[in-house]
């Protein structure tokens, strides 16, 4: 993997309903995953940076685990609420200069 | 704390003129960098410096110039304006990786300045 890839694109889920979305990494030279939440006509925040093997990291209904080995990630939400509606970005940073480099998003829909 | 500041929020230039962009933050983070966002393309890193004096390329680095001569500061430069400038550009800075302290420093985000080239 040459790039930071995410799927799907999109999404629309029903309020309630559990979803996952994953993130593809370059596994040489990395330091660290991180995933975003950006809602529209805001800057994205921040929800977890990830960094060894096997990390799992939780807020409230929202989970992520990080497998640096095979260079994926999954953010997992429990229960979607219509407030969860947004883009959530990951990124990668190396070791070299600790470039961050993101993935084009999962833009999220929850239908009440 | 004012964090990421971004200044201007909305700029309209012809094409060939030239601009600086600014951001400034004030938690003393090394790290700092600037990204364009452009519709299905998520965000793409243009520059970035892990300190006063030190700059570096990141995806998309053509058209822009950039300095870092204090730790508060980093400018992107558009030197000749073009209408494949036009995007939204962020700025983001973090405590540089170092140390357990820093070990998990995100990127904090400026509220973005919205740039239209014609």
């Amino acid at each position: 993997i040459l790039n930071v890839e995410q799927s799907p694109q999109s999404l629309h889920v029903q309020e309630g309903d559990s979803t996952n979305f994953t993130c593809s990494f370059p596994s040489s030279n990395f330091y660290a995953l991180h995933w975003y939440r950006w809602e529209t006509a805001k800057s994205p925040e921040a929800l977890f940076v990830m960094t060894l093997n096997g990390d799992e990291k939780k807020k409230g209904r929202i989970s992520a685990t990080l497998n640096t080995k095979e260079g994926y990630s999954y953010l997992y939400i429990k229960g979607s609420q219509p407030e969860d509606s947004a883009t959530y970005l990951c990124a990668s940073r190396n070791t070299g200069g600790f470039k961050t480099i993101f993935g084009a998003g999962t833009r999220l829909f929850v239908k009440a | 704390n004012a964090g990421v500041t971004q200044t201007p929020k909305f700029q309209v230039l012809k094409t060939g003129q030239s601009m600086t962009l600014q951001c400034a933050q004030d938690m003393n983070h090394e790290y700092m960098s600037w990204y364009r966002q452009d519709p299905g393309m998520g965000l793409r890193l243009i520059h970035y410096s892990v300190g006063a004096g030190i700059t570096d390329q990141g995806e998309v680095p053509n058209g822009y110039n950039v300095s870092r001569s204090t730790t508060e500061d980093f400018p992107l430069r558009l030197l000749s304006a073009a209408p494949s400038q036009t995007s939204v550009y962020f700025c983001a800075s973090s405590l540089k990786p170092q140390g357990l302290s820093s070990y998990n420093s995100p990127l904090h985000f400026g509220n973005g300045t919205r740039l239209t080239v014609t």
